[in-house]
Order: structure tokens, then sequence, then C-alpha cells
């Protein structure tokens, strides 16, 4: 099955500046990248999400980039805020959904 | 509110023991999926359904097993319950069988084995 890896495991930024995630995934044929942010005791919820056929989504202040050849996309957040602090994950689809191991961004005012 | 439904959400159990853990999908969606997330882990996926129908399964132990019924609503069974089977345990729904689209979580059960 497809298989995600997901860096790095922890960030901390200072509020206002920029955070970038990447993942990579094994299986070419995987077409839907989603990333779902995470907060403390509760579910994860779909953040952004970004098909094989587009390059770059953007979304506010949050943006997602795919490259297909290299097999990696990535979460980017700009002026980031103390409420963006949360576990995040990226994941790739075809048949199922798999998930890389997360993110925990720490957003210090 | 994602609208997908799980019970309970909360159990204590022992070790050998036996549970069943119930999801009920959005309705109109076809898919259901479960995942294991332990202790400040990641989604580790189990099990996934479309239309009373397994597709894929993931890392799903042998002691573990699922179904989806013909309304759709899911159960997953954890039987010989060891203490590493405590974890928050999530289904999620898409309308989808393949080509996923967005996937909508329940609250999730949480179980505990002592």
């Amino acid at each position: 099955g497809e298989n995600v890896e997901q860096h790095p495991s922890t960030l901390s930024v200072q509020e206002g500046d920029s955070a970038v995630i990447k993942c990579t995934y094994s299986d070419s044929a995987s077409n839907y990248f989603p990333w779902y942010k995470q907060e403390l005791g509760k579910r994860p919820q779909l953040i952004i999400d970004i098909r094989s056929n587009v390059g770059e989504k953007k979304d506010q202040r949050i943006a997602v980039t795919l490259n297909k050849t290299a097999k990696h996309f990535s979460l980017h957040i700009t002026e980031t805020q103390p409420e963006d602090s949360a576990v995040y994950f990226c994941a790739a689809s075809l048949d199922d959904m798999r998930f890389g191991a997360g993110t925990r961004l720490t957003v210090k005012p | 509110d994602s609208g997908v439904t799980q019970t309970p959400k909360h159990l204590i159990t022992a070790t050998g023991q036996r549970v069943t853990l119930r999801c009920s999908p959005r309705s109109g969606d076809l898919s259901v999926y479960w995942y294991q997330q332990s202790l400040d882990q990641g989604l580790q996926f189990l099990i996934h359904y479309y239309n009373g129908e397994e597709r894929a399964k993931g890392n799903i132990l042998e002691r573990f097993s699922a179904q989806q019924f013909p309304d759709l609503h899911s159960e997953l069974n954890l039987s010989s319950l060891e203490l590493g089977d405590s974890a928050l345990y999530f289904c999620a729904s898409s309308v989808a069988g393949s080509d996923t689209g967005e996937l909508f979580f329940g609250e999730g059960s949480r179980l505990t084995v002592l």
C-alpha cells in the first residue's frame, strides 16, 4: 500500500512567521492529497487538498504545492497565529487514505 | 459536527476482553474507514468498506475485524484485548469508493485496556 512520510515531526515558529511541512509518497498512482488539522482532543479536519492534475492551490494563509515527478507535496502557512498550533497530517489517496505521522506545530505569541 | 457518529465515546475494559465500536456515516456516504490513533501517534489505517464490501485493508491485527451493514453503519470488533490496544479509534466516511475525496471524521471512541 501507499507509504507517506512527513517532516518535520515538530515545528516551532514565532507568530507571524511562515511554516512549511513536507511529505513524500510512494505510489505514483495516488491522485488526491489532503491536509488535516487536529487540535488537542479533537477529530482531524480537512484544511486544504490538492488533486494530481494541479500543481498548487491556495486558500487565504495556507497553500499546498505538489510535485508529481518527485512524489512530494508541501503545506505552507503564512502569517502564523497562535490558533494555528495543532498537529497537521498529510495524506495520499487512491483507493484508501494513508496518513503521514503528523507534525506538531507550535506558534509562539 | 461532521455528521459521523461514533459510539461509545469512552470505553474501559480489561485485557483479554472483547469490545465492539460502532460508526454511523454521514447521510449519503457509502464509504467507511477505520483508523487507530495511539497516544501522540499518527493515524494508522485499519480498514475501508464501501457499500458493504471490504475495499482495502491496512495494519489491522487478526484479533480485529470489521463489517459494514446494509444500512451502511459499521462495527469494529476488537478481541483478546491487550494493553497496547489502548487508543483512540476514529471512523471516517466519504461519499466515494475510490478517488477518496474528503474524509469526515467522527469524534472517536477512546478505548482504555487495563
